[in-house]
């Protein structure tokens, strides 16, 4: 298994700029979810999914940001415009929500940095 | 609101030296607590608890937790240079369809 897959690895981009963060979940996963982690805050919950369907947005620092899940392996986020403040590491991670206890599996990360 | 909080938020020890990491918790509708480990990338699964008293184990690290008192512990023992990393604690929430709480995490940093 391949396990999560982001892209791109690594943006620098200038602010004001469209970012688009890629996610391939783990095949047959059924939630997925979307971080940020700086130094200052930590690992932030911005936004999950569950069967394609946005759960709870509540993480979502503002109206730049919007996350799609067009289908079970694909989805996005995306900042528009892009500030300084969002540069971050952004993870997305997968897990099997089956009615028991699932672990999270987390993809490796895409380092954005806002100039 | 729901939280959870690591300490310390460093620790600096020698190869050899043994480790405890402190996760305790403030959350209503528990389910279970997990431990990662965060190197260079991205964070990995270390271990899930959901009963009190009941020890987890792999190798040098252990894990327990403590539901009465709201809290878990990590311990590594004979720690290696490889150990160094940011180890997380989350915690799931019943009825909340996986969602889990990150602590801010510990950094452990180990010299030869």
């Amino acid at each position: 298994d391949a396990g999560v897959i982001q892209s791109p690895r690594h943006e620098v981009t200038e602010m004001g700029q469209e970012v688009t963060l890629r996610c391939k979940p783990i095949s047959g996963h059924n939630s997925l979810f979307w971080y940020r982690q700086t130094m200052m805050r930590g690992l932030e919950l911005l936004i999950y999914f569950n069967n394609n369907v946005p759960i709870d947005d509540s993480g979502m620092p503002e109206d730049r940001f919007s996350a799609k899940m067009p289908n079970a392996s694909f989805s996005t986020l995306k900042i528009q415009p892009s500030e300084p403040r969002d540069s971050a590491v952004y993870f997305c991670a997968s897990s099997l929500l089956a009615g028991g206890q699932e672990t999270q599996y987390f993809g490796p990360g895409t380092r954005l940095l806002v100039l | 609101e729901d939280k959870v909080v690591q300490s310390p938020l460093s620790l600096v020890v020698h190869e050899g030296d043994t480790v405890t990491l402190n996760c305790s918790y403030e959350v209503t509708n528990f389910r279970s607590l997990l431990w990662y480990k965060q190197e260079k990338k991205a964070p990995t699964f270390l271990f899930m608890l959901t009963s009190s008293g009941i020890e987890k184990k792999s190798g040098r690290l252990s894990s327990i937790l403590d539901k009465k008192e709201l809290f878990s512990i990590l311990n590594i023992t004979a720690t290696q240079t490889g150990d160094s990393a940011i180890y997380l604690c989350a915690v799931d929430l019943l009825y909340n369809t996986d969602k889990l709480i990150f602590g801010t995490g510990t950094r452990l940093q180990v010299f030869p």
